[in-house]
């Protein structure tokens, strides 16, 4: 059973546009959320994240918008850079006093093209 | 400060042999994970260590043990590799009672 749902393999986009990530999950007890973005043959690295007592946090170029009702969350970039190009999976901590165990999506692989 | 790094960082077995991954972070970080990745499954966890001297099973730990040597170290054994096996494994660490964990490079294995 997938808590954590990114029904989007794949996205592009036109550099300097704006790219809009979409997160889905079905957990209430979800408390935290954090986007990762991973290059090839790295590992993931954190980008951004939103506590549930929040609707939107921004850093630069990155928004994170949690729509609690919908258990619904979406990354926002603008304007997009072909550094962009990524694959970037949502997380979901649902344990606030435990060992902060994340489920993650599937991944979404973001192409942004010149 | 290096971070998180693993070794391997790539590795070829034949069903049935055994092998160890490494991990270790300088971060001083309580809290330390192993996760595997697969395509369209986004990342598992197989195990995880709260803190030095405790390890519990994540969504996936069957064929697998771990060791939380010290606070820097976490290895994953694999007894007896089968194909299902075949994966890419991340070790990652975070802060105690901090959401953020810190991934390394990872580890590609390919059992045959």
């Amino acid at each position: 059973d997938q808590q954590v749902k990114q029904n989007s393999p794949s996205l592009s986009v036109q550099e300097g546009r704006i790219s809009i990530l979409n997160c889905d999950y079905t957990n209430s007890m979800f408390d935290y959320f954090l986007w990762y973005k991973k290059y090839p043959a790295e590992g993931p690295t954190f980008l951004i994240s939103i506590s549930s007592i929040k609707d939107k946090n921004e850093d630069g170029r990155f928004t994170v918008f949690l729509n609690k009702s919908a258990k619904h969350l979406s990354l926002h970039i603008v304007p997009s850079q072909p550094g962009d190009s990524a694959v970037y999976f949502c997380a979901a901590r649902g344990d606030p006093d435990g060992a902060q165990k994340l489920v993650f999506g599937q991944g979404t692989r973001l192409t942004i093209n010149p | 400060n290096a971070g998180v790094t693993q070794t391997p960082k790539f590795q070829v077995l034949k069903t049935g042999q055994s092998m160890t991954l490494q991990c270790a972070q300088d971060m001083n970080h309580n809290s330390m994970y192993w996760y595997r990745q697969d395509p369209g499954m986004g990342l598992r966890l197989i195990y995880y260590s709260a803190s030095e001297g405790t390890t519990d099973k994540g969504e996936v730990p069957n064929g697998y043990n771990v060791s939380r040597l010290n606070k820097r170290e976490f290895s994953l054994r694999l007894e007896s590799a089968a194909p299902s096996q075949t994966s890419v494994y991340f070790c990652a660490s975070s802060e105690v009672r901090r959401e953020t964990q810190y991934f390394g490079p990872g580890t590609r294995l390919l059992v045959l």
